[in-house]
């Protein structure tokens, strides 16, 4: 069973506007990192954002935010000013048991002009 | 600094063939993974290392080989392809499990 779910396979939006990306994630840890990452059509995997589970603050970078839910188990990010450069696949990752690192399936955005 | 470095970048095979995919990162990395990419799949973790010595099953391990004899290498071995093992392999490498993952730019398999 996906421990990382991504519940969008596919979103579009207008260039400049704003979209959110959803992300659950399920793990018995208490002190954890979260990530997403971008994989433009190169296929080169790209992080984007990091978030401390035990930070209450939402992590930002640049037109990159999250929100945060670590009693819902929920990350989703958010992309305010969309570009076409940002036209990719995205992953949620989320720790699961022994140290390991899972991805979600992705979602594919797709940015319009 | 080459980062994280996948070889080769295509490979065939044939059902029943073997072959060992590279991987090796000059970051001192401690922690590798072996991930593979499949449409509507995502990454799934095959078999990771926490450092040289260490290695340990992820969720799709079977079919995978792994070992870890220096910080900087990370070989995956299929012992006997099969054509469900056709798909796109990432090596990726970290300080830890919490930090930044680099990948390499992956290795498209197809097995016939």
């Amino acid at each position: 069973a996906q421990t990382v779910t991504q519940s969008q396979p596919e979103m579009s939006v207008q260039e400049a506007e704003t979209v959110t990306l959803s992300c659950t994630y399920d793990t018995s840890e208490n002190n954890y990192y979260l990530f997403w990452y971008k994989q433009p059509p190169s296929r080169q995997m790209i992080l984007v954002i990091r978030q401390e589970a035990y930070k209450q603050q939402n992590a930002t970078e640049n037109r990159f935010s999250v929100n945060f839910q670590k009693a819902a188990k929920s990350f989703s990010l958010k992309i305010s000013d969309s570009q076409l450069g940002d036209t990719a696949m995205y992953f949620c990752a989320s720790p699961h048991n022994n140290n390991d690192m899972r991805f979600g399936a992705g979602t594919r955005l797709t940015v319009k002009p | 600094n080459a980062g994280v470095t996948q070889t080769p970048k295509f490979q065939v095979l044939k059902t029943g063939q073997s072959m060992t995919l590279q991987c090796a990162q000059d970051m001192n990395h401690e922690y590798m993974s072996w991930y593979r990419q499949d449409p509507g799949m995502g990454l799934r973790l095959i078999h990771y290392s926490v450092g040289a010595g260490i290695t340990d099953q992820g969720e799709v391990p079977n079919g995978y080989n792994v070992s870890r004899s220096t910080t900087e290498d990370f070989p995956l071995r299929l012992l006997s392809a099969a054509p469900s093992q056709t798909s796109v392999y990432f090596c990726a490498s970290s300080y830890s499990r919490d930090t930044e993952a680099f990948f390499g730019q992956g290795t498209r398999l197809t097995v016939v």
